[in-house]
């Protein structure tokens, strides 16, 4: 059963605060991805990685930083927390292999309130 | 411009009817895929179908279709015979550059809140 776990699944931090939103996946998945989701807006990108220690920038990267030192691992660092981060962060990983029809896998999500 | 566009906020269909959920996308890449995702209270993102750009026939999946119009640049969601467990919001979305290998990000809309009434 193929697994993508998320550290917290409700987190309130205060403004200014650093914070680690960790992602883990059990499938030797190469490609990982953070998304936030807001009402009305969908999933917005914020970064993804397509091997270790890879990453690029998604469609709002700004005030988040990401870190993969492992392949099974991915993590969204917050640096100074501020209320308009507030939202539910959904992390997703998938493969390279051959098929083109490989979708994306989710983990159960991380509400997060910033006050 | 938006890569993926859902124009329908909410919608409500009878139990044991069929309902099309709206789609259209944008790209300049030959090589693509679509998907539908079903996303209940719950949280969790459920993968419904996908669609390459390639495939000449519409996909189906139990009783979900996906209504594929290339030149119209149209992936339409149908389910047939609604239940009131398809109560969820659905998300379309989109993975370019299939052929050049990429890292394969995928672009999600807005999405529809689907609502089945009894």
């Amino acid at each position: 059963d193929v697994k993508v776990t998320q550290s917290s699944r409700y987190l309130v931090k205060r403004t200014g605060e650093k914070v680690f939103l960790e992602c883990v996946q059990d499938m030797d998945h190469e490609n990982m991805f953070w998304y936030r989701q807001d009402p009305g807006l969908g999933l917005r990108l914020i970064y993804f990685s397509y091997d270790v220690k890879m990453k690029e920038k998604g469609d709002i990267p700004e005030g988040y930083s990401v870190s993969r030192e492992k392949k099974e691992r991915f993590s969204l660092i917050l640096e100074s927390a501020s209320t308009n981060q507030t939202s539910m962060y959904l992390c997703a990983s998938s493969s390279n292999r051959a098929r083109t029809d490989t979708e994306a896998f989710f983990g159960q999500g991380t509400r997060l309130t910033v006050v | 411009a938006q890569k993926i566009t859902q124009t329908q906020p909410g919608m409500f269909v009878q139990e044991k009817e069929a309902v099309t959920l709206d789609c259209t996308y944008d790209t300049s890449d030959q090589s693509y895929g679509l998907f539908w995702y079903k996303q209940p209270s719950s949280g969790e993102m459920i993968f419904l179908i996908y669609q390459g750009s390639y495939d000449e026939q519409n996909a189906t999946e139990g009783r979900y279709s996906l209504n594929f119009q290339k030149a119209r640049k149209s992936a339409n969601l149908v389910i047939s015979a609604s239940q009131l467990g398809d109560s969820a919001m659905y998300f379309c979305a989109m993975r370019e550059g299939l052929a050049s290998g990429s890292a394969r990000q995928l672009t999600f809309g807005s999405g529809t809140q689907l609502t089945v009434l009894p």
